[in-house]
């Protein structure tokens, strides 16, 4: 069974990049079956989906965050990761990993981290 | 962002009968469906019910999908103190070619 977990610092400064890494387990990322993906959750809020990544490396976005997001993959280490720049406090958040699924749904998810922007 | 439309809040008897609704265009429920996610306060998102209405390995027959034009709905029956959760649809939007989520509805179980 696929797990994946999520792992980067839990307070980072306004202007400053947001690194997140999602480390995968119970599957390969190199297998190209799924895509995988970042998704946020404001406090009380409902979930924002941020971007996925294909194991070749090509990448989507939210067109409403593009500018600022890099969602990047390692094969080797069986991770992807999301930089996110520029951070105000609206980007405070919990971060998840997920798995997409061929029929193109969440159907693994993280636990989420919590991620705070403040000085 | 467009995103798509569901009620806040939903209430209902203990073993009585819920029904949640998902509204959103025919660039994205109204063309791929829609699929369900359940959120128990403290914990990641579950899976309830794929975009083509189908139920993940483990998932009740209580929770039961479908699809009406460009609203997508979730039936739960028998309802049980533990269905109590934050229920959310997803979609992905043809238009933006990007996946969107719903507000989501907080299910009491009274």
């Amino acid at each position: 069974q696929v797990q994946l977990q999520e792992s980067g610092p839990g307070l980072v400064k306004p202007s400053q990049t947001l690194s997140l890494t999602c480390t995968v387990s119970g599957d390969s990322i190199d297998s190209g079956t799924y895509y995988w993906s970042w998704i946020r959750q404001p406090a009380g809020k409902g979930l924002e989906w941020i971007g996925r990544i294909y194991s070749s490396g090509s990448a989507n976005y939210n067109p409403s965050l593009k500018s600022r997001v890099t969602i990047s993959v390692d094969t080797s280490k069986n991770q992807f990761s999301l930089k996110l720049t520029s951070v105000t406090a609206a980007d405070t958040a919990v971060y998840y990993c997920a798995r997409v699924s061929r029929t193109w749904d969440f159907d693994s998810w993280g636990r989420g981290t919590l991620v705070t922007v403040s000085s | 962002q467009a995103g798509l439309t569901q009620p806040p809040s939903v209430s209902e008897d203990l073993r009585q009968t819920a029904t949640l609704t998902c509204t959103g265009n025919s660039d994205n429920v109204g063309n791929q469906g829609a699929a369900w996610l359940q959120q128990h306060q403290g914990h990641p998102p579950k899976l309830l019910s794929y975009r083509n209405n189908n139920r993940p390995s483990g998932i009740s027959e209580r929770f039961s999908a479908s699809r009406s034009g460009n609203t997508a709905s979730l039936t739960i029956t028998e309802l049980q103190p533990e269905d109590e959760a934050d229920f959310y649809c997803s979609a992905w939007d043809n238009s933006l070619s990007a996946w969107v989520f719903g507000g989501g509805t907080k299910l009491t179980v009274l």
